[in-house]
């Protein structure tokens, strides 16, 4: 059964800096990984998804990585925001005939003006 | 930009009542999901549909829970005895593919059992 992990559960960083959330899990064989925002009280933004044959995914000042082999993805956050702040959640997701996305618990960013 | 979309935002029932959360998915996206979020807990899987039958279903989807696609555009999901511990935000996703991959959520129903 995978299991997603994400550390810290909560982050506080100055506005400006560049940060890094962790995600972990313990089965490889994922067909991706995909990034998502959540507010308070909020729904789901989806940020990044990366496929299982790709390393990397930019958009804007984020950047998503995956490496399988070690069951570990990172959501690169370039001179953060106040705007920024949430909780940053990953998912994988197993493919065909198992299409569902498994959660981690979440990082809680607040980004300090 | 298209977006998955649910009412209601918010819905109060008592317990042994009978809900059901509706959803709009992207309209050229073929596979629908519901999840649902227990306050502070992680997001679990309920179930996904394809091809108007259920494709996969988590061990929280039993015989309580089930799901309808009753025309083109709606997708919905009814309890039908709530329980207390049947409080959560529940989440509508869907995606245009299984090769594509990414899911995209609808901003959610709360639902309170009182």
């Amino acid at each position: 059964k995978q299991e997603v992990t994400q550390i810290p559960a909560a982050l506080s960083v100055p506005e400006g800096e560049n940060l890094v959330l962790n995600c972990s899990f313990t089965d490889s064989a994922i067909y991706n990984l995909q990034w998502f925002r959540q507010d308070p009280g909020k729904g789901l933004t989806s940020l990044l998804l990366i496929q299982s044959s790709q390393r990397e995914q930019t958009s804007g000042r984020l950047n998503a990585s995956l490496d399988k082999s070690s069951g570990r993805s990172t959501l690169y956050i370039a001179a953060s925001q106040p705007g920024d702040s949430a909780t940053y959640l990953c998912a994988s997701g197993g493919g065909f005939g198992n299409e569902k996305l498994t959660f981690g618990t979440g990082t809680r960013l607040t980004i300090i003006p | 930009e298209p977006e998955v979309t649910q009412t209601p935002s918010h819905q109060v029932t008592q317990m042994g009542q009978e809900v059901i959360l509706r959803c709009v998915p992207i309209s050229n996206h073929l596979y629908f999901y519901w999840y649902r979020q227990i306050l502070g807990q992680k997001v679990e899987f309920l179930v996904s549909f394809y091809n108007n039958e259920i494709s996969e279903k988590s061990e929280i989807f039993d015989d309580q829970f089930s799901v309808e696609r009753p025309d083109g555009s709606n997708f919905t999901l009814k309890i039908r005895s709530t329980k207390l511990e049947d409080s959560a935000m529940y989440f509508c996703a869907s995606s245009v593919d299984l090769g594509r991959g990414e899911q995209y959520f609808g901003p959610g129903t709360r639902l309170t059992v009182t």
